[in-house]
């Protein structure tokens, strides 16, 4: 039971373009989401993290936005660049009953063409 | 440099024969836990630890143990490998659980 799911395998766009990667969730208890982005030969690192009392958030050229009610949450990549190609993952938790269990996606290739 | 340090990178042993991968954080984390990846699986926590001498199973725990006598270290033990546990192995460790996680570089094993 998969119950947090990258249904997109890959992504390519361009340089300088949005990429928007997706992700939904079954499990109604998360409440904190996260996003971490991995090059190969390296061991994933954090990115951007949303809690369910909030529908967006911002760092720079990374957003994550949150709808609850879909249970769905994606991150865009505001200008694209290659140095963003990479695997990226979305996680959640269920914070406020067991913030241990950490429950990733299969992930997403990203691949920004110069 | 706060780093988390897994050991070996590569690793490949035979059916039955015990192993170890180890763990070391030198950030005074409380939280620390092992990930495998593997491919349309995404990671999957394997187990975790609160604290030191506090240990729970993750979402895949068959065939693995693990132990936190100390803070800084979170060995990986695989009693008797078989070869559905090929993958790649990653350990992490954060502040307190629902912080983010850090990641050390992975641990190739495949088991022949």
């Amino acid at each position: 039971d998969q119950q947090v799911k990258q249904n997109s395998p890959s992504l390519s766009v361009q340089e300088g373009r949005i990429s928007i990667l997706n992700c939904d969730y079954t499990n109604s208890m998360f409440d904190y989401f996260l996003w971490y982005k991995k090059y190969p030969a390296e061991g994933p690192t954090f990115l951007i993290s949303i809690s369910s009392i909030k529908d967006k958030n911002e760092d720079g050229r990374f957003t994550v936005f949150l709808n609850k009610s879909a249970k769905h949450l994606s991150l865009h990549i505001v200008p694209s660049q290659p140095g963003d190609s990479a695997v990226y993952f979305c996680a959640a938790t269920p914070l406020r009953t067991s913030g241990s269990r950490l429950t990733f996606g299969e992930g997403t290739q990203l691949t920004v063409n110069p | 440099e706060a780093q988390v340090t897994q050991n070996p990178r590569y690793l490949i042993t035979v059916t039955g024969k015990k192993l170890t991968v180890t763990c070391s954080q030198n950030m005074n984390h409380e939280y620390m836990s092992w990930y495998r990846q593997d491919p349309g699986l995404g990671l999957r926590q394997i187990y975790y630890s609160m604290n030191v001498e506090v240990t729970d199973k993750g979402d895949v725990p068959e065939g693995y143990k693990v132990s936190r006598k100390e803070k800084r270290n979170f060995p990986l033990i695989l009693e008797s490998p078989s070869p559905n546990q090929t993958s790649l192995y990653f350990c992490a460790s954060s502040l307190r659980s629902y912080e983010k996680l850090f990641f050390g570089s992975g641990t190739q094993l495949s088991v022949l």
